[in-house]
């Protein structure tokens, strides 16, 4: 049990809808990471939030979008679904940020399905 | 650019052999690296990691080695279980695009009884 808590585990949606994914760091964590993972890209960096604000962004669609809250959980927003939406998504936490990044620790992943 | 990837996609084993696993990257702004293991329906759980000043790091039955000349990863592993069976993914740190994590595609590790 890495202590990173992502819910729900799984999730089945139409195409157009728009969830929320969520995801509670380890306890001390300050930084939160979002990973989308598909057969055909592996896992996908989306964004970075540390002590509540946006940090790193990467591949993350505009219909997409996160925040950190001030207990540290943070929430993915993806809106406008897609069939190519569907995916597992992970949260990761880490103690710091930047040049004090080391390990990431994943939680277990929401899986995504769009029809 | 920002590039990792795995030389093989797929490693079968016996038991009790060693197995290497090789991971390429393209970015010498690289300064740290991580190797993950994620077994099937969970997520990547972190094996060893290695900072760019080093060329080998051993840990409990996992040795990582670095050479930074040809830009090329191992994660080597002793006497391999059934249960190191998963997909094995490298990750490089890149301290010039704010110390983002960049994950390979992964290789799918199985060993046969």
């Amino acid at each position: 049990d890495s202590g990173v808590t992502q819910t729900p585990k799984h999730l089945i949606t139409a195409t157009g809808q728009r969830v929320t994914l969520r995801c509670s760091p380890r306890s001390g964590d300050l930084s939160v990471y979002w990973y989308q993972q598909s057969l055909d890209q592996g896992l996908q960096f989306l964004i970075q939030y540390y002590n509540g604000e946006e940090r790193a962004k990467g591949n993350i669609l505009e219909r997409f979008s996160a925040q950190q809250f001030p207990d540290l959980h943070s929430e993915l927003n993806l809106s406008s679904l897609e069939l190519g939406d569907s995916a597992l998504y992970f949260c990761a936490s880490s103690v710091g940020e930047g040049a004090q990044t080391g390990e990431l620790f994943f939680g277990e992943g929401s899986r995504l399905t769009v029809l | 650019g920002e590039s990792v990837g795995l030389h093989l996609p797929t490693l079968s084993v016996q038991e009790g052999d060693n197995s290497i696993i090789n991971c390429a990257y393209s970015n010498s702004a690289s300064d740290y690296f991580i190797w993950y293991k994620q077994e099937s329906g969970k997520g990547p759980q972190f094996i060893i990691d290695i900072r760019s000043n080093m060329d080998k790091r051993q840990g409990q039955r996992v040795t990582v080695l670095l050479n930074k000349t040809v830009k090329h990863l191992s994660l080597q592993i002793a006497a391999t279980q059934p249960g190191d069976s998963a997909v094995y993914f490298c990750a490089e740190r890149d301290w010039g695009s704010n110390y983002k994590l960049t994950f390979g595609k992964g290789t799918l590790l199985t060993v046969n009884p």
